[in-house]
Parts: structure tokens; C-alpha cells; sequence
């Protein structure tokens, strides 16, 4: 079946540490994004990818790095300068071109910094 | 800048009421509008989208309305049930840009 897999679910880091999170999709989707999700504050976009070996800043883009190298792989690096790191983190999909518009997310990886 | 807005915070209903959710947006020029819900410590589920051409979606007792020219979207929920309560989000996808924007949520507690 087609889907988004975000990997790992839980994990765990030590300040000063940098962590990269997952997220391979299956759906033969251009579009991918990166979201981040606290407590009363929605989701908030982290970075999006429209192509391959193209990304733009979303609005907390900051201490984040991503990459896309392949058309199914976005993965995320929470860098030791995130001043804030433990978060709930969500992947997302879609397709353009023919674009019938579900939003495909993954199931979410949660970061904790002790 | 590009925006999503959503009202109320919370919302707290007896069983079996009608309500309406509301979703405002700052540019009118947007691919796409969805709603979806969240349960607690859980994922997204997609309820509805409207395109950029369409006025309303229906999917059972849900019905979702877009005005572009206002920048409005409503989500109406039907004879509440309990098992709708949940937070409810809405998204745009923006024309200009693919960016994909979230409002903060609605918080429903539909009580028995």
C-alpha cells in the first residue's frame, strides 16, 4: 500500500546533538513537507520541497536542515543550534501536475531532548 | 504575508448540535483548501478539500464552504456526536508558492 513512512516514532538526544528524522514516501508525490507541531501552536511549516534538489525555508525554518537527493526521501536534520528541539514532527505529501489535492501525512516522529 | 486564521480556540457543545467552524486566510489566491482532524497524540485525517474553483465539499455530515473573495472557509458539523470531538484543522495550499499553510485548530468537545 501507498503511504508516507516517518521513522524513528520516538526518539530521544542529548543537547548538542544533531538527530535526523526520516520520511520516504511511496506515492510517487513532488511535493513533501516538514512540519513541526507543539502544544496549542497548529503546525507550524519547518521547510517544503516542490522538486528534486529544491527546498525552501518555511516560516521556522531555523537550527533545521533538509536535503532531496531522491524524489521519494525528505529527510530532516535537527541541528545543535535548534534552541528548542523537543517537538512533534510531521511529515507530508502531495502530488502536482493532475493534482487532485489529498495531503498525505505520515504518522510523526516525536523528538525529546534531554 | 501568507496566513490562516481560526475561530474560535475551543469550542464546547451539547450532543447533537449544529456548529460551524471557521477558517480565514490573508491571500485569496489559493490552489486549495482542506480540513482535517486530529485526535489526541495521533495523526491527521483528512475530512474535506475544496478546490480553488469549487464553493463547497460534502461528505456526509460534513459540509465545507470557501469564499476566496473574502477569505473565508466554514466547516458545519451536523447533529454532533461525542466522536467528534477532536481538533480541527484547517490548510491552504497557496497558488503562488506551493506552500502549504496551517491554522492553529479548533478544539471540539461535543458533551453527551
Amino acid at each position: 500500500d501507498g503511504g508516507i513512512t516517518q521513522s524513528p516514532k520516538y526518539l530521544f538526544r542529548k543537547e548538542g546533538q544533531n538527530v535526523t528524522l526520516s520520511c520516504e514516501q511511496n506515492l510517487n508525490h513532488d511535493a513533501m513537507y516538514w512540519y513541526r507541531q507543539d502544544p496549542g501552536q497548529g503546525l507550524r511549516l519547518i521547510y517544503y520541497s516542490q522538486i528534486v534538489n529544491d527546498f525552501q525555508k518555511g516560516d521556522i525554518a531555523e537550527g533545521y536542515s533538509v536535503s532531496r537527493e531522491k524524489k521519494e526521501s525528505f529527510p530532516l536534520t535537527v541541528t545543535s543550534a535548534q534552541k528548542n528541539p523537543t517537538a512533534f514532527y510531521l511529515c507530508a505529501s502531495h502530488s502536482l501536475g493532475g493534482y487532485t489535492g489529498e495531503l498525505f501525512f505520515g504518522e510523526g516522529s516525536r523528538l525529546t531532548v534531554l | 504575508k501568507q496566513e490562516v486564521t481560526q475561530i474560535p480556540a475551543a469550542l464546547s457543545v451539547p450532543e447533537g448540535e449544529n456548529l460551524v467552524l471557521n477558517c480565514s486566510f490573508t491571500d485569496s489566491a489559493i490552489y486549495n483548501l482542506q480540513w482535517f482532524r486530529q485526535d489526541p497524540g495521533k495523526g491527521l485525517t483528512s475530512l474535506l478539500l475544496i478546490q480553488s474553483s469549487q464553493r463547497e465539499q460534502t461528505s456526509g455530515r460534513l459540509n465545507a464552504s470557501l469564499d476566496k473573495s473574502s477569505g473565508r472557509s466554514t466547516l458545519y458539523i451536523a447533529a454532533s456526536q461525542p466522536g467528534d470531538s477532536a481538533t480541527y484543522l484547517c490548510a491552504v495550499l497557496w497558488g503562488s508558492n506551493y506552500k502549504l499553510t496551517f491554522g492553529k485548530g479548533t478544539l471540539l468537545t461535543v458533551n453527551p
